[in-house]
């Protein structure tokens, strides 16, 4: 399996205009995640999906931001309009929980290399 | 905030000596989990433990989880250059939502 693939890997762009990162999470992994690196704050869990449904969005910082997943094999993180101070590497990274006797059990994370996004 | 914290912040030993980091965390975990990160890459998978479990080991790793005191302990033996990166434990509840701490970085002088 490829893993997790992100695109694009850098990208630069000016205040106000719109970015969109791409992520293919890895095939039946049914869990999807966004994170956020950047110094001062570490990761932060942006939003994570289930089967195509967003489940927790409360890490998404504000309505500039915006994540789909249109189906188990694609997911977008979306930032319109882009300012400097969401400047980072974005994450994504997918998982496949362990299920037994009715239980769920939390697996590990496969992340992608990352998309570092400058915001001049 | 069942947000893990790890310590030290950065640590750095000389090639062959066993390498401590710990990981402090708030409320009540499923498991938690070690993950390493090499400059300008994605996080890796290192290790799993579960809540009812007190350790495991994985090849040269090797890690201990105290619940009681909500705390776990990463120890690298006999570290090499190669092991230089940085280190983070991830604690998932029972859902879903993972959370990192900031992560101890390593430094492994040849």
């Amino acid at each position: 399996d490829a893993g997790v693939i992100q695109s694009p890997r850098h990208e630069v762009t000016e205040m106000g205009q719109e970015v969109t990162l791409r992520c293919k999470p890895i095939s039946g992994h049914d869990y999807l995640f966004w994170y956020r690196q950047t110094m001062m704050r570490g990761l932060e869990l942006l939003i994570y999906f289930n089967n195509n449904v967003p489940i927790d969005d409360s890490g998404m910082p504000e309505d500039r931001f915006s994540a789909k997943m249109p189906n188990a094999s694609f997911s977008t993180l979306k930032i319109q309009p882009s300012e400097p101070r969401d400047s980072a590497v974005y994450f994504c990274a997918s998982s496949l929980p362990s299920r037994k006797l009715g239980h769920l059990y939390t697996g590990e994370l496969f992340f992608g290399e990352g998309s570092r996004l400058t915001v001049l | 905030s069942q947000q893990g914290e790890e310590d030290p912040q950065a640590l750095s030993i000389q090639e062959g000596e066993n390498a401590t980091m710990n990981c402090s965390y708030k409320t009540s975990i499923n498991n938690l989990q070690w993950y390493r990160q090499n400059s300008g890459r994605g996080l890796v998978h290192l290790i799993l433990i579960r809540s009812n479990e007190r350790e495991k080991h994985s090849g040269r790793l090797r890690v201990t989880l105290d619940t009681s005191k909500k705390s776990s302990s990463l120890l690298i033996t006999a570290s090499r250059a190669a092991d230089t990166a940085s280190y983070f434990c991830a604690t998932a509840g029972y859902g879903q939502n993972f959370v990192f701490g900031p992560g101890t970085r390593l430094s492994v002088l040849p």
